[in-house]
């Protein structure tokens, strides 16, 4: 099992591009998130899937849209990227039990 | 005042010292986390707990219910402890397995 993976690894964007950030699980888990996380900040969830089908906004959202394909793959749009999204961005899937898996985490810098 | 806080912020301690760190929240919770991430690493769950203690290899949770604290102890601290640690709660109020966290604790253990 791959557990929970994310790419691409890094990116650098220009301001105003936009990208998708991709994620999957293996371990049919209902529940994905995606956070950020900035030095000083800790993780904030920006958007959330508890099942599939449904998203749901987080703590910070602006800026960014999300789509749950299918219960597998849960992805992270930027449309118009900004420098303050520059950031690490972990997405993460829960079952029922309750602990949270994460991936190995994209670090995207905009310039 | 975050819902989720964790002291000391920074710790530097001497291989084999016993390590604390503390986690304090304010919330009514079902389940607290204890997270690692190691630099330039992902993040990785090592414990989820709800009540009393949890042990695993050197490392040991602790979590008193009443006074809305949690503790993660490593004892005979190694280099390879070195990362940061991440307190997370699950809350009670409808939160679909949502996290709060806490904004980590940045652990140096020097040989």
């Amino acid at each position: 099992n791959a557990g929970v993976t994310q790419t691409p690894k890094f990116q650098v964007l220009k301001t105003g591009q936009s990208m998708t950030l991709q994620c999957a699980q293996d371990m049919n888990h209902n529940s994905m998130y995606w956070y950020r996380q900035d030095p000083g900040m800790g993780l904030r969830l920006i958007y959330y899937s508890a099942s599939e089908g449904t998203t749901d906004k987080g703590e910070v959202p602006n800026g960014y849209n999300v789509s749950r394909l299918n219960k597998r793959e849960f992805s992270l749009r930027l449309e118009s990227a900004a420098p303050s999204q520059t950031s690490v961005y972990f997405c993460a899937s829960t079952g029922g039990g309750g602990e949270q898996f994460f991936g190995p985490g994209t670090r995207l810098t905009v310039l | 005042k975050n819902e989720v806080e964790q002291s000391p912020q920074n710790l530097t301690a001497q291989e084999g010292e016993f390590i604390t760190i503390n986690c304090s929240y304010s919330v009514g919770i079902s389940a607290l986390h204890w997270l690692q991430q190691h630099p330039g690493g992902g993040i990785v769950s090592l414990f989820m707990l709800s009540s009393g203690k949890k042990k695993h290899g050197r490392l040991i949770a602790t979590i008193n219910i009443q006074e809305k604290h949690s503790s993660l102890h490593i004892t005979a601290s190694h280099p390879r402890d070195s990362a940061v640690y991440i307190c997370a709660a699950t809350p009670w109020r409808g939160s679909q397995g949502n996290l709060i966290f806490g904004k980590g604790t940045k652990l140096s253990v020097k040989p």
